[in-house]
């Protein structure tokens, strides 16, 4: 167990539904970062939050958000959903000064 | 920006062969950090080593060592005599140091599939 917990592991749902993926930063870690990765694509940066405030967004589409609530855990919200975004997505935390990241074991996400 | 190549996306070898994977990158910043991850066909990441810019000592851990220039931008990552075991996908990755905002996002290389055959 990393210290990082993604819920759910799985999650398969229709084209153009919601859903929402979960993190739980490592005890102590104030920033998460959220990371996609397709089929046999590397891993794409979407957003990184720092105590509750986005600190840095990198290829994230609208239809996509995120938020860091104030117990730190953070939420990725992922609308209208498409074939394309089928990807397994991970969260990572840090604590910020020592350039460690701790990744969760990833959400499976398929659309169909 | 910052960049991350893996130039090989496939290698395959036959167990107990050396195998090196390369990395190299593209950064504008002093101070830096890399990485390494592997990932299993289970889908996780997982940590293999992490180095600042300003350490350019190789390193080795076990089957597994590290070269670090800096002249070339390169990281480059060597199993010695490889096993079955090894077969997964490798990430070189980059993050670079802010002195007040701490660490900043990880970039990814494309990252090399290695396969290990018996």
């Amino acid at each position: 167990d990393s210290g990082v917990t993604q819920t759910p592991k799985h999650l398969i749902t229709a084209t153009g539904q919601r859903v929402t993926l979960r993190c739980s930063p490592r005890s102590g870690d104030l920033s998460v970062y959220w990371y996609q990765q397709s089929l046999d694509q590397g891993l794409q940066f979407l957003i990184q939050y720092y105590n509750g405030e986005e600190r840095a967004k990198g290829n994230i589409l609208e239809r996509f958000s995120a938020q860091q609530f104030p117990d730190l855990h953070s939420e990725l919200n992922l609308s209208s959903l498409e074939l394309g975004d089928s990807a397994l997505y991970f969260c990572a935390s840090s604590e910020g000064s020592n350039y460690g990241y701790t990744f969760g074991s990833g959400t499976r996400l398929t659309v169909v | 920006a910052q960049k991350v190549t893996q130039a090989q996306t496939e290698i395959s070898v036959v167990e107990k062969e050396d195998v090196t994977l390369d990395c190299v990158y593209e950064t504008r910043d002093t101070t830096y950090y890399l990485f390494w991850y592997k990932q299993p066909p289970s889908g996780e990441l997982v940590f293999l080593i992490r180095r600042n810019s300003f350490d350019e000592q190789n390193e080795i851990s076990g089957r597994y060592s590290w070269n670090f220039q800096k002249s070339t931008s390169s990281f480059n990552f060597t199993i010695t005599a490889s096993q079955v075991v090894d077969s997964a996908v490798y990430f070189c990755a980059l993050s670079e140091a802010h002195l007040i905002q701490g660490a900043q996002k990880l970039v990814f290389g494309q990252g090399t599939r290695l396969t290990i055959n018996p």
